[in-house]
């Protein structure tokens, strides 16, 4: 069964700091995504990674930036955190031309 | 005008109701559609794919109606368990690296 595993459930945060969200797959998928998901919007993309440290932006990338250093991690960084950027965060994994795999989500909070 | 739209309901329904969602797209061009189903504060999980010939898994049958754009899932026999948002998923071209998702429609079954 794939395991796609997100760092923290809960995460609360203040204004400016620098925030890190760990993601980790354990079926040695290439792909990668990051979303976020607010009510009424459904799930935007931030930034996806289709190989190793190759990343590409989603439809909101502004604000943030990723890593992947390794195959089985993905990282998404909030540079300095503000308030708009509380919401659900979303990881997934997917191998190339299957449907994608979720982590649990981490529910970020900034103040 | 949003890529991927739904009623966001809730539909409300007695237990062993069927119920049917649709859902639009606006990019003629989408090559790939699924359903995903979400529980509350729960990660997407993928329900079915759905394929241009239509497809039936058990009670819920998802049909593709491209040149009206549209989605469908049916779910027939509505059980309590089926609660939940259901979320419309388009595929952009170049397949899975891109998933586009609609808001979602709730789903809410009564005894």
């Amino acid at each position: 069964d794939v395991k796609v595993t997100q760092s923290s459930r809960y995460l609360v945060k203040r204004t400016g700091e620098k925030v890190f969200l760990e993601c980790v797959q354990d079926m040695d998928h290439e792909n990668m995504f990051w979303y976020r998901q607010d009510p009424g919007l459904g799930l935007r993309l931030i930034y996806f990674s289709y190989d190793v440290k190759m990343k590409e932006k989603g439809d909101i990338p502004e604000g943030y930036s990723v890593s992947r250093e390794k195959k089985e991690r993905f990282s998404l960084i909030l540079e300095s955190a503000s308030t708009n950027q509380t919401s659900m965060y979303l990881c997934a994994s997917s191998p190339s031309g299957e449907p994608q795999h979720f982590g649990d989500g981490t529910r970020l909070s900034i103040l | 005008r949003k890529e991927v739209e739904q009623d966001p309901g809730p539909f409300n329904v007695p237990e062993g109701a069927t119920v049917a969602f649709n859902c639009t797209y606006s990019n003629s061009a989408s090559q790939s559609f699924f359903w995903y189903r979400q529980d509350c504060r729960k990660e997407p999980k993928l329900l079915m794919s759905v394929y241009s010939s239509g497809n039936e898994d058990g009670r819920f049958t998802a049909q593709l109606n491209r040149a009206s754009q549209y989605i469908s899932l049916l779910i027939r026999d509505s059980k309590l368990s089926d609660s939940a948002t259901y979320l419309c998923v388009v595929a952009s071209l170049g397949g899975y690296n891109k998933l586009i998702f609609g808001a979602g429609t709730r789903l809410a079954v009564h005894p």
